[in-house]
């Protein structure tokens, strides 16, 4: 059973534009998010992160939205760049532990 | 600062044979450790966490094994070997105290199991 889904397998943004990555999440215990940055052969890279008091966080080109009422919860980078390409990771991880469950993953490309 | 460090980066095993990956923390105490698999074309998978020395919880069941020898030592094992162990191995701290912080991940071991 996924508790975290990421259902784009893929998107393809043009350079400058609005990347929208989104996941959905199935248990209501999970009360932190977040976001992790992976490229071929390495480690995932921690990008941002949202707790489950706010509905949105900031960091720079990047912000991630958190809706609790639908458990859905989407990661915006504006604009988009080249380097911006890779696979994006949406976690989630229930109160009171630091476990963390990966969804399936979205391939961003970002062309000129 | 931290760091993590995991080996072998690349490892082709003949179906059957053991498996020992090693997984090594710097810079931090008392860490949660953490191994993750992720086969073609899927999402990252928990296998093991770990909040202390000899405390090992298993997520899925399956052909590994993981031990915690020492504060900031991990290891994921196997005695045989499967097909279907191959994949990407990933290895993970965070911090223990306090509850919303961010996992680290070590570069990774590709698995081949032929």
């Amino acid at each position: 059973d996924q508790q975290v889904k990421q259902n784009s397998p893929s998107l393809s943004v043009q350079e400058g534009r609005i990347s929208i990555l989104n996941c959905d999440y199935t248990n209501s215990m999970f009360d932190y998010f977040l976001w992790y940055k992976k490229y071929p052969a390495e480690g995932p890279t921690f990008l941002i992160s949202i707790s489950s008091i706010k509905d949105k966080n900031e960091d720079g080109r990047f912000t991630v939205f958190l809706n609790k009422s639908a458990k859905h919860l989407s990661l915006h980078i504006v604009p988009s760049q080249p380097g911006d390409s890779a696979v994006y990771f949406c976690a989630a991880s229930p109160g009171g532990y630091n476990k963390l469950i990966f969804g399936a993953g979205t391939r961003l490309a970002v062309h000129p | 600062s931290q760091t993590i460090h995991q080996w072998p980066a690349t490892l082709v095993q003949p179906v059957g044979s053991p498996l020992s990956l090693e997984c090594t923390v710097e810079g931090t105490s008392n860490p949660n450790l953490y191994w993750y698999r992720q086969a073609a074309g899927r999402g990252l998978q928990l296998l093991f966490y770990s909040v202390g020395i000899g405390q090992i919880s298993s997520e899925v069941p399956q052909n590994l094994s993981a031990s915690r020898p020492q504060d900031r030592q991990f290891i994921l094992s196997s005695k045989k070997l499967l097909l279907s162990d191959s994949g990407f191995y990933l290895c993970a701290w965070s911090e223990r105290q306090g509850m919303n912080t961010e996992a680290f991940f070590g570069q990774g071991t590709r698995l081949t199991v032929v």
